[in-house]
């Protein structure tokens, strides 16, 4: 079945470093893929997406390009801030025809001043 | 649009009481989803449903649980009795239907708490 394996946080990063998140994934067919953000206390927001291989999503200076090759999603940004302390949620929606999407455990991002 | 709507935010009960958690999707999604979420097992996927219609319950954890969504605007998810290892927090989610590329919308949820 499909799977999505995400980097073990939490993460600890100072403000303005550089951030990287792993996700790799396990499906058939052609997925899309996601990073949802989870701020404390709320539920998941959709951060960006893409549908296809060599596509880039982004928002907010997050970035991820979609690698086939090497079946990953890895989640990037220049310089975060306090504000980027949340969940990371990687997901993904096979193309087979059903809205189920898969999500991995989630990464602990904090940042400190 | 307001998004999904959950209530309530919070819920504490004694074993052995219903609960009923409620969601509002989005106007227009096609698909609804309820998700359970704990430290311990993550994101779970309870049921889906697709134009009103359950399509996949195989994540309700016994019998103890189940769902309704009598029509598109509105869903219910009823815990009966409820148990303390059933607490967590529980989200709704829509989403447009079927085509690539769509990501769900989710509610703010609501944390159950059963003592």
């Amino acid at each position: 079945g499909d799977s999505v394996t995400q980097m073990e946080g939490p993460v600890t990063l100072s403000e303005e470093a550089f951030l990287t998140i792993n996700c790799t994934y396990t499906a058939t067919g052609y997925p899309s893929l996601f990073w949802y953000v989870q701020y404390p206390g709320e539920g998941l927001q959709l951060l960006l997406k893409a549908t296809k291989a060599d596509d880039k999503g982004s928002n907010k200076g997050f970035e991820a390009t979609y690698r086939k090759e090497t079946t990953s999603f890895h989640l990037e940004k220049g310089s975060v801030q306090v504000s980027d302390s949340a969940v990371y949620f990687c997901a993904l929606l096979n193309s087979g025809g059903y809205q189920k999407v898969t999500f991995g455990t989630g990464t602990k991002l904090q940042v400190i001043p | 649009d307001a998004g999904v709507i959950q209530s309530p935010r919070h819920e504490v009960t004694e074993m052995g009481q219903e609960v009923t958690l409620r969601c509002k999707p989005i106007s227009g999604h096609d698909y609804l989803f309820w998700y359970r979420q704990t430290m311990m097992r993550g994101l779970e996927l309870l049921i889906y449903f697709n134009n009103n219609v359950p399509i996949d319950d195989s994540g309700m954890p016994e019998d103890r649980f189940s769902a309704k969504m009598p029509n598109a605007s509105f869903s219910t998810l009823k815990i009966q009795p409820s148990e303390p290892r059933d607490s967590a927090v529980y989200f709704c989610a829509s989403s447009q239907g079927f085509g690539l590329g769509y990501g769900y919308t989710f509610g703010s949820g609501t944390r159950l708490t059963v003592v």
